[in-house]
Order: structure tokens, then sequence, then C-alpha cells
């Protein structure tokens, strides 16, 4: 079974540019998930779909940041502009089960690792 | 709001040491637990989950974990740990239901040959 897939793997920006992520999940996979994981903390969930449809987008910066689930299926993460801050690896991860589901196991990419001068 | 937090940054050990990573979460109401792990150069896969049932929850590569629900805590343990669980183990937590997982900080086990 292919795993969940993103590019690019590495991207490296100047600040006030913008930036685009993409994501494939594991096919079937109902819910979609990005996380930022900043230099030495643990994955923060940044937005969650359901299908084509944004379940929580509570700590999703919305002023810089947007992302979209295209057919419910691939998704793009969006920043414009860029701040410093912003540099972080962003994950993206999938699961078959609906987003109210119980616990259901998340299987991550290998994640985009953006750096912003 | 659910959080998520790791005793210990940076372990190093001996192989055939025993592992113990400490994690307590701070929730009011039922949750469900996890211990993921990250080996270099690869993604965040799963070790193991907690949902319901024995406490003692056992996982991949001889990991198990003990949700112990008086202490908030779900520490992850090895009797013997060998150089290639060099990693970085996250704890995370959800409520009951739905699945927003809150992640702990990390801990980078380094185990000496």
């Amino acid at each position: 079974e292919a795993g969940v897939a993103q590019s690019p793997r590495y991207k490296i920006i100047e600040k006030r540019q913008s930036v685009a992520f993409w994501c494939n999940p594991i096919s079937g996979h109902a819910t979609l998930y990005w996380y930022q994981q900043i230099l030495g903390q643990g994955p923060k969930l940044l937005i969650q779909f359901q299908n084509n449809g944004v379940v929580d987008d509570s700590q999703l910066p919305k002023d810089r940041f947007s992302a979209e689930r295209l057919k419910g299926v691939d998704s793009t993460l969006k920043i414009q502009p860029a701040k410093l801050e912003d540099s972080a690896v962003y994950l993206c991860a999938s699961s078959q089960m609906p987003a109210s589901a119980r616990g259901n196991e998340q299987f991550f990419g290998p994640g985009t690792r953006l750096t912003v001068l | 709001a659910q959080s998520v937090s790791q005793h210990n940054h940076h372990v190093i050990l001996s192989e055939a040491a025993s592992l113990e990573l400490g994690c307590n979460y701070s929730y009011g109401g039922t949750v469900n637990l996890f211990w993921y792990v990250q080996y270099p150069g690869q993604h965040l896969q799963l070790l193991l989950k907690y949902f319901s049932g024995d406490p003692l929850v056992k996982g991949i590569k001889g990991f198990e974990a003990e949700f112990i629900k008086s202490k908030f805590s779900f520490n992850l343990r090895k009797p013997s740990v060998q150089w290639s669980d060099t990693a970085e183990y996250f704890c995370a937590v959800t409520g009951e239901y739905g699945n927003k997982l809150v992640f702990g900080a990390g801990t980078i086990l380094r185990v000496k040959s």
C-alpha cells in the first residue's frame, strides 16, 4: 500500500514570498490533516478535512495560511506571505475513518521542510 | 485545552539498558493515547495506542506502555534497548471522539552501541 506522499521535500524562500505544499493521502482515506512541526516541538494540527469539507481549522493562521482539498483527495497548503516564524516541517497525514471516529490511526507523510530567510 | 508533557527531551542509553519515557497529559474527559516514533530520515509512525480495556498496551518492536488514569500518565517502556531504537519518540492524546492529535514536544533517544 502506498503511503502519504508530499512534495516538495524541501523549500527555501525569502520572507514575504508565497509557497505551496502538496499532499496525496493514502487511497480511500476520508480524513486528511496538515500539521506544523517547529524545531524542538511536537507537531501541531493546522487543519483537518473530512472528504473535501473542513472539520477543524481553529489553529490555522487564516490571515496568511490557506488550504483546500479538491474532490476529497489531494490537498494543498499555501502560505502567503511567509514570515520567518513559518520555518518548520509541514506534515500531512491521513486516516481511513471519519473525523468523529474514536482515535483512528493517522498515517504520516515524510513532510516538507520550509526555511524562510 | 488538552496538553501533553514529556519529561525528558534527550535520553542517552547503552545497548541492553532498560528504557522508560515519561508522558503526562492534561484533559478532563476520556482520552485515547498514542506513542509515535520517528527514526532518522523516516516519517512518523505509530508505535502503540490505547483506547480502552487493559491499561498495559503492547506495541511493535518490544515496546509497551501503561495507562495510569489516576496519574494522567502513559509512560513508554522497553526492557532492553537496541542501537536501532535510536529515534525521536512522541506521546500524543485525543479526546474520546474526534481525532485531533495533541503531541508532546518529543524525546530524542540515542542508544550507544
